[in-house]
């Protein structure tokens, strides 16, 4: 299986601060890698596919880079409703697995 | 607008057995693979299975193989998920998750989950 590792697990950060997230994998997926929001008690959100690909209606400050093992997300100006925990998830093959999560928290 | 709703959750003992469902509506149903996707309460996400848009070809999760079974009926739009021999650490909202595009495995629509609790 593929697991895949995000970093930080939470992270503090202030309204239009820019955030980081990072997303390795124990194999190269090349960009098989996609981006979840979830906010408490509500179902996940995908907001990037194929690593770098804005799923239609997610805000333009979210994006994504990366190939292979190492993936990013960024948050350009944090907005508050982007408070949330955000997921990756590769979609290279089955078990189709998700990081652990990285809960971003208001500072 | 797409929506997908889920039931069938609810408090099971041990070894019981479970049939989820997930009502589709607002897309071409039969186009789309379709999948179910676990939490554990206050856990991570964790993919369970998925079956192709015709629902001749499925894939499970290891820790659900040969006791979970994906199954749709697309003249109903419904899919099902049988679960059987169910363990304590089966419990966790499942959530249905509808396939972006082509793709099997891009989860773009998501219902709002039902919680199965096992214990006894």
């Amino acid at each position: 299986d593929i697991q895949m590792t995000q970093s930080p697990s939470s992270l503090s950060a202030s309204v239009g601060d820019r955030v980081t997230i990072t997303c390795r994998a124990s194999q190269s997926i090349s960009n098989y890698l996609n981006w979840y929001q979830q906010k408490p008690g509500k179902a996940p959100k995908l907001l990037i596919y194929d690593a770098s690909r804005l799923q239609s209606g997610v805000p333009s400050g979210f994006s994504g880079s990366g190939s292979g093992t190492d993936f990013t997300l960024t948050i350009s100006s944090l907005q508050p409703e982007d408070f949330a925990t955000y997921y990756c998830q590769q979609s290279y093959s089955t078990p189709y697995t998700f990081g652990q999560g990285t809960k971003l928290e208001i500072k | 607008e797409v929506q997908l709703v889920e039931s069938g959750g609810g408090l099971i003992q041990p070894g019981g057995s479970l049939r989820l469902s997930c009502a589709a509506s607002g897309f071409t149903f039969s186009s789309h693979a379709m999948s179910w996707v676990r939490q554990a309460p206050g856990k991570g996400l964790e993919w369970v299975s998925t079956i192709s848009g015709g629902g001749g070809t499925t894939y499970y999760a290891g820790s659900v193989k040969g006791r979970f079974t994906i199954s749709r009926d697309n003249s109903k739009n419904t899919l099902s998920l049988q679960m059987n021999s169910l363990r304590v650490e089966d419990t966790a909202v499942y959530y249905c998750a509808k396939a972006s595009g082509s793709s099997w495995n891009i989860f773009d629509y998501w219902g709002q989950g039902t919680l199965v609790t096992v214990s006894s």
